[in-house]
């Protein structure tokens, strides 16, 4: 059973291109959660999205970033405009489902520069 | 919103000794886990640890709940246990379930 899956893992932009993270959930997972680490850091909680809905979206900045799960394929991070500051590793999470007390499976992160 | 302290930020051992990281939470919470970030940055599970003790091997973790405070043993550390270590609580999951990391322990082991 294959594990949380992201990619690119490395991805290098530069300031005013977009950036798009993907991440697939562990078979069965139908909750994803998108966390951000800069560096030095610990992660800080973006977006939690079920498939074709977005749940929480209260750590995520209020321009230039969007999150979607669509019914087909992977959950997708997008970064418009990017600027230096979102350098940074960013994760995502999956679980089976919503409820209390649930283990969130992280995936290897993306690493995304910004030049 | 909750606070979630570590303790220490920063730990050098050498190798064979034994550790304890602290994570300080300041509200109730439905779970706990413990995760290993290596030099790679690779998060590793640990521990789902929302009350009681655990162990797995070298490492194991205790959670007392209704004191808010969660502590992780390392015994007889090795070179490969180097890296940062973060506690995680999740929220009442009617608040969005998200997890919200602590600031972590950085852990080097020295041969």
């Amino acid at each position: 059973n294959a594990g949380v899956m992201q990619n690119p893992r490395h991805l290098v932009r530069r300031r005013g291109q977009e950036a798009r993270l993907r991440c697939s959930p562990m078979k069965g997972h139908s909750h994803v959660y998108w966390y951000r680490q800069l560096p030095e850091e610990g992660l800080k909680f973006m977006v939690y999205l079920q498939k074709e809905n977005i749940i929480d979206e209260s750590g995520m900045p209020k321009e230039r970033f969007s999150a979607e799960f669509p019914k087909e394929g992977p959950s997708i991070l997008r970064i418009q405009q990017v600027v230096r500051g979102d350098s940074a590793a960013y994760f995502c999470a999956s679980s089976p489902r919503q409820g209390p007390a649930l283990t969130q499976y992280f995936g290897p992160g993306t690493r995304l520069t910004v030049l | 919103g909750i606070q979630v302290e570590q303790s220490p930020p920063d730990l050098i051992l050498q190798e064979g000794a034994n550790s304890t990281l602290r994570c300080n939470f300041s509200d109730s919470v439905n779970n706990l886990q413990w995760f290993h970030q290596n030099p790679w940055g690779q998060l590793i599970n640990l521990f789902y640890i929302p009350s009681g003790t655990k162990q797995n091997g070298r490492l194991s973790a205790t959670t007392v709940a209704t004191e808010r405070y969660s502590l992780l043993y390392i015994s007889s550390s090795q070179t490969t246990d180097s890296g940062v270590y973060f506690c995680a609580v999740e929220l009442s999951w009617s608040d969005g379930q998200n997890f919200v990391f602590g600031p972590g322990t950085r852990l080097s082991v020295l041969p």
